[in-house]
């Protein structure tokens, strides 16, 4: 199993710019989440879904957009860049079954918007 | 947003010495995690714990979920230098969203 894959690793934007970062799992888990990361914040989390065609807002979802069209993809939009949109992202994913929320977690994406 | 209070922010310590973090909230939560994460890679979920007052292990790490479900704390034995990294607890109130506290940087001098 690759477990959860994010593309791409780095990327850099200019304000103003969109684009997409990916996000695929491959064991079978019907939840899946993107959280930003900021030097001193934590993780927050911007969008979750718990299960295909199923979406809702995080703690800090103001300008970004999320699909889930299959269990395994959960791509984040970026539709129009900004500065303050510099942090590194991470996909997580996790099943829904039981209590836990034990969630495992992409090597992550380093987004620059300039 | 709602947080977790993460304390230290940071430690140094020398090799072999004991260490000790811990989480609090003003909130009750169900479920108390702690993720380890290194440079450049993301968290890692370390230990899980589902009841007050549990006290789990995982090799060398303790963790135990508060008696008022509102605190959690994380020992490590006997640190080593692969133990540098940002730990991270977690709390989840049931609504499938995780609430991560701010983190401790662990540096460890040889």
């Amino acid at each position: 199993n690759a477990g959860v894959t994010q593309t791409p690793k780095f990327q850099v934007l200019k304000t103003g710019q969109s684009m997409t970062l990916q996000c695929a799992q491959d064991m079978n888990h019907e939840y899946m989440s993107w959280y930003r990361q900021d030097p001193g914040m934590g993780l927050r989390l911007i969008h979750y879904s718990v299960g295909a065609g199923i979406t809702d807002q995080g703690e800090v979802p103001n300008g970004y957009n999320v699909s889930r069209s299959t269990t395994e993809d959960f791509p984040l939009r970026l539709l129009s860049a900004a500065p303050s949109q510099t942090s590194v992202y991470f996909c997580a994913s996790s099943y829904l079954a039981g209590a836990s929320n034990e969630q495992f977690f992409g090597p992550g994406t380093r987004l620059t918007v300039l | 947003g709602q947080q977790l209070n993460q304390s230290p922010q940071s430690m140094f310590i020398q090799e072999g010495e004991d260490v000790s973090m811990n989480c609090t909230s003003s909130s009750i939560f169900n479920t108390w995690l702690w993720y380890k994460q290194d440079p450049g890679e993301g968290p890692v979920l370390l230990i899980a714990l589902y009841k007050a007052g549990e006290l789990t292990s995982n090799g060398r790490l303790t963790a135990q979920f508060g008696i008022t479900r509102k605190d959690s704390f994380l020992n490590i034995s006997a640190s080593i230098p692969s133990d540098v990294g940002i730990y991270f607890c977690a709390g989840n109130q049931g609504a499938q969203k995780l609430v991560f506290g701010q983190g401790t940087r662990l540096t460890i001098n040889p």
